[in-house]
């Protein structure tokens, strides 16, 4: 089942930094936070995931409170084509089992 | 090889019949994962296999659903005796043994009339 509260909608300007909240206060020691997004009529797109440094790579910045309880996923400059849904899921790494997806933050870039 | 593939894309049956989905991984990946999604919702686990073993199965997965990966390759996924409820999208994804997240194919749309 789903371990993650995320708001059901955002808007962003296009060209400003979207800030996409997570709050996973059960969250287990061995257990990374991941971010998938999933453009309309596509399937999730991997986007980035960390244990309890912030990490970045080319599409997206990981904040992960000290406390681990919560995250926020940074998307620097928002375009257009980042309007999708945005899970964040909580798994052990490399267990081979599912992630459970939740029903996400639908963002919407306005231009 | 440019990704995971799945065939078809969309599938109209009637309800009744039986369906057959069709999912090509990416090939040095291992793992496999069949997931659904209905509107509106996240996607959900089905079944995953590592090779040609199918190692875990969800509860979602009745009776009259069937997987297999007959040579740790390419995947199939039946329904049998289709019901209106089973109208929604059906993900595949693949994976490296060790590997961080998953690559999902642009699914299966199946719509039961």
């Amino acid at each position: 089942d789903a371990k993650t509260t995320q708001p059901p909608s955002m808007d962003c300007a296009e060209g400003r930094a979207a800030n996409l909240p997570c709050n996973h206060s059960t969250i287990s020691g061995n257990e990374y936070v991941y971010w998938y997004r999933q453009i309309h009529s596509q399937g999730p797109q991997y986007i980035i995931h960390g244990l309890k440094n912030n990490e970045t790579n080319e599409m997206a910045s990981l904040i992960i409170t000290e406390d681990r309880k919560s995250s926020t996923l940074i998307l620097p400059h928002a375009t257009l084509r980042d309007t999708a849904v945005y899970y964040c899921i909580v798994r052990p790494q490399n267990t081979g089992n599912q992630f459970y997806f939740g029903t996400g933050t639908s963002l919407t870039v306005i231009p | 090889d440019t990704g995971v593939s799945q065939n078809p894309r969309h599938k109209i049956t009637k309800r009744g019949q039986n369906v057959t989905f069709r999912c090509d991984p990416i090939s040095e990946h291992n793992r496999l994962y069949w997931y659904r999604q209905t509107l509106g919702q996240g996607p959900e686990f089905l079944t995953y296999f590592q090779n040609e073993a199918q190692l875990e199965k969800s509860r979602l997965l009745s009776d009259r659903f069937s997987a297999e990966r007959p040579k740790g390759s390419f995947s199939t996924l039946e329904i049998q005796r289709t019901e209106q409820g089973d109208s929604a999208m059906y993900l595949c994804a693949s994976s490296l043994l060790q590997d961080y997240g998953y690559t999902f194919g642009s699914g299966t749309r199946l719509t039961v009339v």
